[in-house]
């Protein structure tokens, strides 16, 4: 399958710094997707990105999709102890093919 | 709007028995429905595209025979484990696309809350 590489792996930061982290792919993908997920729940949609070049916010969180349409950053600004998550990048082909990152653990400390 | 729901939550089971995981959509129809699988501080893998009304197609590596998928109606789709054994234990989340189109997000899966599967 597609391999999606996401950096860091982890971090851990103080409440109130910006944090960004990247994902990037050996292969070209027409939508870009930004999730998070809680522990124990399913991943929850923060952003889509579908053109070459996009720069998209939701609120605290803004999301780029690559020029190269193979890579693809989230930041998140002020971050706050809500940010505790996992946050997976989601590249996918057509209607159906969805290709998850290998996700960024991010710590909050208050 | 858009709640997909999983049922149940938690299982435990003893090796060799098969369990079923169902995945509803609440609040809208979906022709298709996706399983997935994520094994602890992984990442989610695709395991089969389940499609309302006919065969599900799997991801390579997936065995459907262990892993039977049925979507009779377009809110509810099964996963059944059978002869479930210690290395089948994982999340398995499922995702349901939204037949009418009515989400912003084109092609937007939204996701259940996962089962936890512990396989004794």
């Amino acid at each position: 399958g597609q391999q999606l590489n996401q950096s860091p792996q982890s971090m851990f930061i103080q409440e109130g710094e910006d944090v960004s982290m990247n994902c990037t792919s050996s292969s070209i993908f027409n939508t870009w997707l930004w999730y998070k997920q809680d522990p124990g729940e399913g991943p929850v949609l923060l952003i889509a990105l579908y053109k070459a070049g996009e720069l998209t916010s939701n609120g605290r969180l803004t999301a780029q999709f690559g020029i190269t349409r193979k890579d693809s950053f989230l930041n998140i600004s002020a971050s706050i102890p809500s940010d505790v998550g996992i946050y997976f990048c989601a590249g996918q082909l057509g209607a159906n093919n969805l290709f998850f990152g290998t996700g960024t653990r991010l710590t909050v400390i208050p | 709007g858009a709640v997909v729901s999983q049922h149940p939550s938690r299982v435990i089971c003893k090796s060799g028995t098969s369990v079923k995981i169902e995945c509803r959509s609440l609040d809208f129809q979906a022709t298709t429905m996706f399983w997935y699988r994520q094994f602890p501080k992984q990442s989610l893998m695709l395991m089969a595209t389940s499609n309302e009304g006919s065969k599900a197609t799997y991801e390579q590596g997936v065995e459907k025979d262990k892993f039977l998928i049925n979507h009779a109606s377009l809110t509810l789709s099964t996963l059944t484990v059978t002869s479930a054994h210690p290395e089948d234990s994982s999340f398995y989340i499922c995702s349901a696309r939204d037949q009418l189109g009515t989400s912003e997000i084109y092609n937007e899966q939204f996701f259940g809350p996962g089962t936890r599967l512990t396989v004794l």
